[in-house]
C-alpha cells in the first residue's frame, strides 16, 4: 500500500518571503501522479499543483513549483512571494496509476500561516 | 458550473440514528469517491465507484454503505451513527481520458456530528 508523509504539521513565513513544505512517499509503483491540495479556512479542497512521476521536469504554477525528486520518492511544494490568502492546510496526495481512474492517498498535511 | 454538488452541508445527529449524505457531479464524470477527514488524519478513503454500477471499499469503510445511483450521483449512508463518525465528508469525481488522469474535483464538504 502506497504511504504519504507530511512531517510539518505546522509552519509559517512572512509575507513576500518564499517557504518549501516537504511530502514523502512510498510506492513500487514506476507510474504515477503526485498532488498538492491547498484547504483555506472554507473547507474547500483546491489543486495548487500536479506532476506526472514520468515526467523529469518539475511542475510549477505561477508562484508554486515542486521539486520533484523520483529516486528519493520526494516531492516538496515552494511557495514563492507568499500572500495572506496562502494561508491554509496543504496536503500532498498520491494517486498510484496512469491508466483508469484511482482514489488519493493523502498525507496528513501542513498547516501555512502567512503573517503579514 | 456547479462541479461537485453535496447536501447537506451541517448535519446533527444521535447515536443510532441512520442518514444519507448525497453527492451529484455535473461533469460527465465516471469516477466518485467518499473521503472522511479527521483532525490531524487528512483525508481517507471510504468507498469509491470506478463507474456506474460499480463500489469497492477504501481504508475505512466499517460503519458505511454507497449507492452509484446513475452516473451522476454516489450516496453515502449511515446505518447506525456512532461517536466516532463525527468527521468532515468529502465527496469527488474524475475522468480519466488519453491525457492521463485528471485531478479529482472535490465537493464542499459536509460537517456530521453524531452526539
Amino acid at each position: 500500500a502506497q504511504t504519504v508523509t507530511q512531517s510539518q504539521p505546522e509552519m509559517s513565513v512572512q509575507e513576500a518571503e518564499t517557504v518549501t513544505l516537504s511530502c514523502t512517499y512510498d510506492t513500487s509503483e514506476n507510474n504515477y501522479y503526485l498532488f498538492w491540495y491547498k484547504q483555506p479556512p472554507s473547507r474547500q479542497m483546491i489543486l495548487v499543483i500536479r506532476q506526472e512521476a514520468y515526467k523529469q521536469q518539475n511542475a510549477t504554477e505561477n508562484r508554486f513549483s515542486v521539486n520533484f525528486q523520483k529516486a528519493a520518492k520526494s516531492f516538496s511544494l515552494k511557495i514563492s512571494d507568499s500572500q495572506l490568502g496562502d494561508t491554509a492546510m496543504y496536503f500532498c496526495a498520491f494517486m498510484k496509476t496512469m491508466s483508469g481512474n484511482t482514489p488519493l492517498v493523502f498525507g496528513k498535511g501542513t498547516r501555512l500561516s502567512v503573517i503579514a | 458550473n456547479a462541479g461537485v454538488t453535496q447536501t447537506p452541508k451541517f448535519q446533527v445527529l444521535k447515536t443510532g440514528q441512520s442518514m444519507t449524505l448525497q453527492c451529484a457531479q455535473d461533469m460527465n464524470h465516471n469516477s466518485m469517491y467518499w473521503y472522511r477527514q479527521d483532525p490531524g488524519m487528512g483525508l481517507r478513503l471510504i468507498y469509491y465507484s470506478a463507474s456506474e454500477g460499480t463500489t469497492d471499499k477504501g481504508e475505512v469503510p466499517n460503519g458505511y454503505n454507497v449507492s452509484r445511483l446513475n452516473k451522476r450521483e454516489f450516496s453515502l449512508r449511515l446505518e447506525s451513527a456512532a461517536p466516532s463518525q463525527t468527521s468532515v465528508y468529502f465527496c469527488a469525481s474524475s475522468e480519466w481520458d488519453i491525457g492521463g488522469n485528471q485531478p479529482q474535483h472535490f465537493g464542499d464538504g459536509t460537517r456530521l456530528s453524531i452526539l
